[in-house]
């Protein structure tokens, strides 16, 4: 079965600096979304990815995708407090959905 | 507004005890789905369905039923809940399947006692 990991498992940094996430598949992704969650509350859809290279921003915000389609980076320009919480990604795996266990980003002031 | 609402919030209960946690969603989705999130393991599917009528397992289904009888609901259904089914649970649903972006509800943290 497809497997999802994500990397660093946690992350503590300093206010505006940036920072990297990671998400890599054991199989194809057909389909790569980032989610946001504050502590304890509902999942916040970032962006999706689905060509090899694709490369989306939002705000401070980039996601890329490999041209494999096999990892997928998240990248935070100069990170600012809000940014704080947890960061999962996800994949469809035919009828089914995978997670990897999230990122927990922290931000010191 | 696009939303999916989750009840209970919040349920303190005891072993054994039958509870349902309702889920609906009002952008006419096909595709809706439970999940439990754990420390250490994640975000884990329960349940999900494909459209009315139509549900199959996710990974960890052991302990838990749903139902699909309108496309709108889809309730998560513990017959004899357990402590270790003491969990934070969110339900979700997307338009076009497990390949697009799931909605999610804000969770129902469920604690058997």
């Amino acid at each position: 079965s497809q497997e999802l990991e994500q990397s660093p498992q946690s992350l503590i940094v300093q206010e505006g600096k940036n920072l990297t996430i990671n998400c890599t598949s054991s199989k194809t992704l057909y389909g790569l979304y980032w989610y946001k969650q504050k502590y304890g509350e509902g999942l916040i859809f970032l962006m999706m990815l689905q060509k090899g290279g694709e490369e989306k921003s939002h705000e401070k915000i980039t996601a890329k995708l490999d041209e494999k389609k096999q990892q997928s980076s998240l990248h935070i320009t100069a990170s600012q407090p809000s940014h704080a919480g947890i960061y999962l990604c996800g994949a469809g795996s035919y009828d089914k959905i995978i997670f990897g266990k999230g990122t927990r980003l922290h931000i010191l002031p | 507004e696009a939303q999916v609402t989750q009840n209970p919030r919040y349920l303190i209960t005891v072993t054994g005890k039958k509870l349902t946690v309702t889920c609906s969603q009002n952008m006419n989705h096909e595709y809706m789905s439970w999940y439990r999130q754990d420390p250490g393991l994640g975000l884990r599917q329960i349940y999900y369905s494909m459209n009315v009528e139509v549900t199959d397992k996710g990974d960890v289904p052991e302990g838990y039923k749903v139902s699909r009888k309108e496309k709108r609901n889809f309730p998560l259904i513990l017959e004899s809940p357990s402590p270790n089914q003491t969990s934070l649970y969110f339900c979700a649903s997307s338009f076009g399947g497990s390949y697009q972006p799931q909605h999610f509800g804000d969770g129902t943290r469920l604690s058997i006692l």
